[in-house]
């Protein structure tokens, strides 16, 4: 059974920029979270999706949004990049009714 | 505010010895609890999942559950320098139907041969 995978494995990008980064789950899996990782503030939520809905959204600003596609992939998208957004963008997936969740190998966003 | 801690480290042990790493939690409503390991420069990995208060062990690890102490463990028996990684606690928050881990900020364990 094929894991989560994410694309792309590294970013550079400009301040001012957009990004877009995108997560293909687990088969059979609806729920898609995701998560900014940096040395100082450790993993936090940044929002979660199930079946095309976010049920949840963490305490960033607007810049960051996602969706959801019909088949449970999804995107994250963060626009008018700073310098503080560089970071390694973790998603992870997990299953209906199961509580464990797996991450991808995220994604490594430098910005200069 | 939903609140995971943990002690940053780093921990070092001696191979073969016993690592026991540490995890307190804020919300009492948390039903589910993981540790996940991460290795330089890679994602975490899932190694434990606990729900029930107790022990539940498998192979080298048992992770430990208190509920009424709202304290979460996980020892590595007979550690092996390929255990030295950072280990982050983890609870999962599900309510109105929603999805969400928070985290600690991860022990650094370093397992000197």
């Amino acid at each position: 059974k094929a894991g989560v995978t994410q694309t792309p494995r590294y970013l550079i990008k400009t301040r001012g920029q957009q990004v877009t980064l995108s997560c293909s789950p687990i088969s059979g899996h609806r729920s898609v979270s995701w998560y900014q990782q940096t040395p100082g503030q450790g993993l936090q939520f940044l929002f979660e999706y199930f079946s095309e809905t976010q049920r949840n959204k963490g305490n960033f600003p607007g810049r960051f949004s996602g969706r959801q596609f019909s088949n449970s992939r999804s995107e994250m998208n963060v626009s008018t990049l700073e310098l503080g957004d560089s970071a390694l963008y973790l998603c992870a997936s997990s299953s209906q009714g199961v509580a464990e969740a797996f991450f991808g190998q995220g994604t490594r966003l430098t910005v200069v | 505010q939903k609140e995971v801690e943990q002690n940053s480290g780093p921990l070092s042990v001696p191979e073969g010895a016993i690592a026991s790493l540490n995890c307190t939690y804020s919300d009492r409503v948390s039903q589910s609890f993981f540790w996940y390991r991460q290795y330089s420069g890679k994602s975490p990995e899932l190694i434990m999942s606990i729900y029930s208060n107790g022990d539940k062990e498998d192979g080298r690890f048992t992770a430990q559950l208190n509920k009424a102490s709202q304290y979460v463990s996980l020892l590595i028996r007979d550690s092996q320098p390929s255990d030295s990684a950072t280990y982050l606690c983890a609870v999962l928050y599900s309510g109105a139907g929603s999805y969400q881990l928070t985290f600690g900020k991860g022990t650094k364990l370093s397992v000197i041969p």
